[in-house]
């Protein structure tokens, strides 16, 4: 059974501070880690990372996959009020075996973003 | 550039009707995914398709859960008999999957109560 392992689950912060989130793996035939920041509807897509040690960065958001230790971060920084939301992990599998396509995702962490 | 579509938005009735929503994917999108998410909890995989083709269904799929995608395009997901348990958001999702590493790209999902 896979299993996606997320921490904290909350987090509250004031504007400014940088943030990180962590996001621990056990998944047969991984293919991909995804990363999703839902507010009050769907996830939104953030990032998808499938190498070790090759970081993706999308403005003030970072992302990095250690796939030797089988997790992963998110960063955060110079937090706003807007990035105050749900962020969601997600494993994938790869083809050639089950449950090729579905995703295994984290409980949350709750972000709480205080001007 | 449209995205995920889902119908109803929100859906109250009775424990013991029966209950259908729709999804519209991304168009040209070839994998619908339907996800299930309770409060304080990440999505659960409940079954995906490949075109028409339902290539995989949950365990959490009982019998009174059925998900069709007639034409490979829009998908439906009924639920007979509902119970109280099965108040949840339920989410649709779509991606390119003939291309490794597609990221599935979500809709702003049906909020189901059971009363």
């Amino acid at each position: 059974e896979d299993k996606v392992v997320q921490s904290p689950l909350s987090l509250v912060v004031h504007e400014g501070d940088t943030v990180t989130l962590n996001c621990s793996y056990e998944v047969t035939n991984f293919r991909s880690l995804l990363w999703y920041k839902q507010e009050k509807k769907a996830p939104t897509f953030l990032f998808m990372l499938t190498s070790s040690g090759i970081e993706k960065k999308s403005g003030r958001l970072s992302s990095i996959l250690d796939k030797k230790e089988l997790f992963s971060i998110l960063n955060i920084t110079a937090t706003q009020t807007g990035d105050s939301a749900i962020y969601l992990c997600a494993v994938g599998r790869g083809a050639g075996g089950t449950s090729y396509g579905k995703l295994t995702f984290g409980q949350g962490t709750i972000l709480t973003v205080h001007p | 550039d449209t995205g995920v579509s889902q119908d109803p938005r929100h859906k109250i009735t009775k424990r013991g009707q029966n209950v259908t929503f729709r999804c519209d994917p991304i168009s040209e999108h070839n994998r619908l995914y339907w996800y299930r998410q309770t409060l304080g909890q990440g999505p659960e995989f409940l079954t995906y398709f490949q075109n028409e083709a339902q290539l995989e269904k949950s365990r959490l799929l009982s019998d009174r859960f059925s998900a069709e995608r007639p034409k490979g395009s829009f998908s439906t997901l009924e639920i007979q008999r509902t119970e109280q348990g099965d108040s949840a958001m339920y989410l649709c999702a779509s991606s390119l999957g003939d291309r490794e590493n597609q990221p599935q790209h979500f809709g702003d999902g049906t909020r189901l109560s059971i009363l």
